[in-house]
């Protein structure tokens, strides 16, 4: 079967640094996602890994492990703004297309 | 990508369907709905028109796809177990050389009495 776990709630300081960890099992990896969700918005999308290593993109970094089945979200410098859910999404490919299967979210509450 | 309606307050046993429609010529398109601590859950897929598929919890719904541009969701009876926030989402396709973010919907907010 398929699994993804990530924290459900952490809080962290404006300025400061935060990882939001994601570990999975499933079969027909093909690459990991990560999307931000303000409450009562859409996901939207920050990054896509499908090797490992570190990918950086500004303030957010997205790290993954195919062989250790994990990933870590890094967002430096935190502001307020970034108060929202982080989705984890695994895509599974099988049967000729890839399925996206999320996370349950971790909440991420930024405090002054 | 664009869902209507955005609300809708409707009671138990009423035929209902939720429309999405998106303008980017995407191939794959996809309806998931997400509860409290339990995240999005993947409802139907469609790789194309006229090509849709189950998710991880398809039971209670259906899916059609006419036209590339929508993809429509239909639930048959409603049920308050049916009560929750879905998304529909496009990406420009699904295949294994194109694996591609997709683009969500604002939402439709479904409450079943």
């Amino acid at each position: 079967g398929q699994n993804i776990d990530q924290p459900t709630e952490m809080t962290a300081t404006e300025g400061a640094i935060v990882q939001i960890n994601c570990t999975y099992q499933t079969s027909g990896f093909n690459g990991l996602f990560w999307y931000q969700q303000h409450a009562g918005e859409a996901p939207t999308f920050l990054s896509y890994n499908v090797l490992d290593g570190l990918e950086e993109k500004g303030r957010f970094s997205s790290f993954l492990s195919r062989s250790k089945g994990y990933s870590y979200l890094l967002l430096k410098e935190l502001q307020m703004k970034d108060s929202a859910s982080y989705l984890c999404a695994v895509s599974s490919f099988s049967g000729g297309y890839n399925k996206l299967i999320f996370g349950a979210g971790t909440r991420l509450a930024v405090h002054p | 990508v664009t869902q209507n309606p955005r609300y809708l307050i409707t009671v138990t046993g009423k035929k209902l369907t939720v429309t999405c429609s998106q303008n980017m010529n995407h191939e794959y398109m996809s309806w998931y709905r997400q509860d409290p601590g339990m995240g999005l859950r993947l409802i139907h897929y469609s790789v194309g028109a006229g090509i849709t598929d189950q998710g991880e919890v398809p039971n209670g719904y259906n899916v059609s796809r006419l036209k590339k541009q929508n993809f429509l969701l239909g639930l048959e009876s409603a049920a308050p177990s049916q009560t929750s926030v879905y998304f529909c989402a496009s990406s420009h396709s699904a295949g294994a050389q194109g694996n591609q973010p997709q683009h969500f919907g604002d939402g439709t907010r479904l409450s079943i009495l």
